[in-house]
């Protein structure tokens, strides 16, 4: 059975760092399109960042240059390194694996909250 | 970048009822679209990939059509189970600003 469980969220000041974790279950992370999303309070869903199985990575220019995805594939898992964060970085991050052109498995989300 | 409108933004229906949301790319985007589910609280699902694809275990109520940059999502006759936000995403990427549907 497919399951990631992320992990890493939490309250941050704006221009702090926070990385996120997703560990993977059921399945490879390094064999597999893997994504992050985002999901601000009350509002709609935003591509993040995706890492290919061949490990090209693609950004959201809104999260261009202060975020990095990556994995550990020893640990089976994927992270999302976010720097200089800013008070509309806050969201829940869910982790999500990609299959036949489309996200098709999702995390449960972690939040990240920035404030002062 | 590609960008991705939905219509309508909200909309209420009873149940039994036909509903059609419509999805717009701003450049042409082959078949690359998906359409998602997503209730308060919970990670979105997938309903239909590539356009017109029913994803595994999801009902036929549901269905896609379009390519290009004019995408349409039906469900065919309104459930209470249906009541949910619905995205439009090209890829595996961009997501439509979505659409509320409730229950009138």
């Amino acid at each position: 059975e497919v399951q990631l469980v992320e992990s890493g969220g939490g309250l941050v000041q704006p221009g702090g760092s926070l990385r996120l974790s997703c560990a993977a279950s059921g399945f490879t992370v390094s064999s597999n399109y893997m994504s992050w999303v985002r999901q601000a309070p009350g509002k709609g869903l935003e591509w993040v960042s995706v890492i290919y199985s061949g490990g090209s990575t693609y950004y959201a220019d809104s999260v261009k240059g202060r975020f990095t995805i990556s994995r550990d594939n020893s640990k089976n898992t994927l992270y999302l390194q976010m720097n200089s964060l800013r008070a509309e970085d806050t969201a829940v991050y869910y982790c999500a694996r990609d299959k036949v052109g489309a996200t098709v498995y999702w995390g449960q989300g972690t939040l990240v909250t920035v404030s002062s | 970048d590609i960008q991705m409108t939905q219509s309508p933004s909200s909309l209420s229906a009873s149940v039994g009822d036909r509903v059609t949301i419509t999805c717009q790319a701003s450049q042409d985007i082959s078949n690359y679209l998906n359409w998602y589910q997503q209730k308060p609280g919970k990670a979105p699902k997938l309903l239909i990939y590539d356009a017109s694809n029913l994803e595994t275990g999801v009902p036929s109520r549901f269905s896609g059509s379009g390519s290009g940059t004019d995408f349409t999502f039906t469900i065919s006759s309104l459930q209470p189970e249906d009541i949910a936000t619905y995205y439009c995403q090209q890829s595996i990427f961009t997501f439509g600003p979505g659409t509320k549907v409730d229950i009138k």
